[in-house]
């Protein structure tokens, strides 16, 4: 049963902490996404990978937050530093494809409390 | 700027009746709506899906309706059950290649037994 996988799945830092989400997609996928929940703003488009190369960050602070894909098997959300208004839960998708129709399918995120 | 909207945050239902979830998009350029599942603790799961250049597409119990005019979808969950209360994403992509999805704040479905 595929599916992707992300840790740590709880983060609890102090303001000013790095913070290194990471998450495995899905074995072929080659569309990666990251996502920030929070209650105003529902689910936020922060990163976007197409074949590991960054294809839209537009939604992401760029002062702050950097995303990388090292290697197919890995993909990496970093937070420096982070403030308390970056609670929230971090989504990553996979997806097989970049066609509009194909599914997205999501980690079980990674909480994150920023103290 | 919200492009995706989903006015109501949470709504209730008897098990046995249907749930009518609703959602408003701003942007025309949207050719491609799908909704998104989640419980608790768990990321969201796709649901259902439904091109622009039809109204209506039907997926067992569940039925999304498309009004293009209103730019407006609703999601019907007939009959609803237990099982079905969770967070409900609505979501939209521009098309073409390109599976970049703007999603909506979610409606919390209660589906009471």
């Amino acid at each position: 049963d595929a599916r992707v996988t992300q840790t740590p799945r709880h983060k609890v830092t102090e303001m000013g902490q790095e913070v290194t989400m990471r998450c495995q997609p899905i074995l072929g996928h080659n569309t990666v996404f990251w996502y920030r929940q929070t209650m105003m703003q529902g689910l936020e488009l922060l990163a976007y990978f197409r074949n590991r190369a960054p294809l839209d960050d537009s939604g992401m602070p760029k002062d702050r937050f950097s995303a990388e894909m090292p290697d197919a098997t890995l993909a990496t959300l970093k937070i420096q530093p982070s403030e308390p208004r970056d609670s929230a839960v971090y989504f990553c998708a996979s997806g097989l494809g970049d066609y509009h129709t194909d599914t997205q399918y999501f980690g079980p995120g990674t909480r994150l409390t920023v103290l | 700027d919200q492009q995706v909207k989903q006015n109501s945050p949470s709504l209730s239902v008897q098990e046995g009746r249907i749930s009518i979830l609703n959602c408003d998009y701003t942007n025309s350029m949207f050719d491609y709506f799908l909704w998104y599942k989640k419980y608790p603790a768990e990321g969201p799961t796709f649901l259902i899906s439904i091109s622009s250049i039809k109204d209506k597409n039907e997926d067992g119990r569940f039925t999304v309706f498309l009004n293009k005019s209103a730019k407006h979808l609703s999601l019907h969950i007939v009959p609803s059950q237990p099982g079905d209360s969770a967070v409900y994403f609505c979501a939209a992509s521009y098309g073409g290649a390109t599976n970049k999805l703007i999603f909506g704040t979610g409606t919390l479905l209660a589906v009471q037994p």
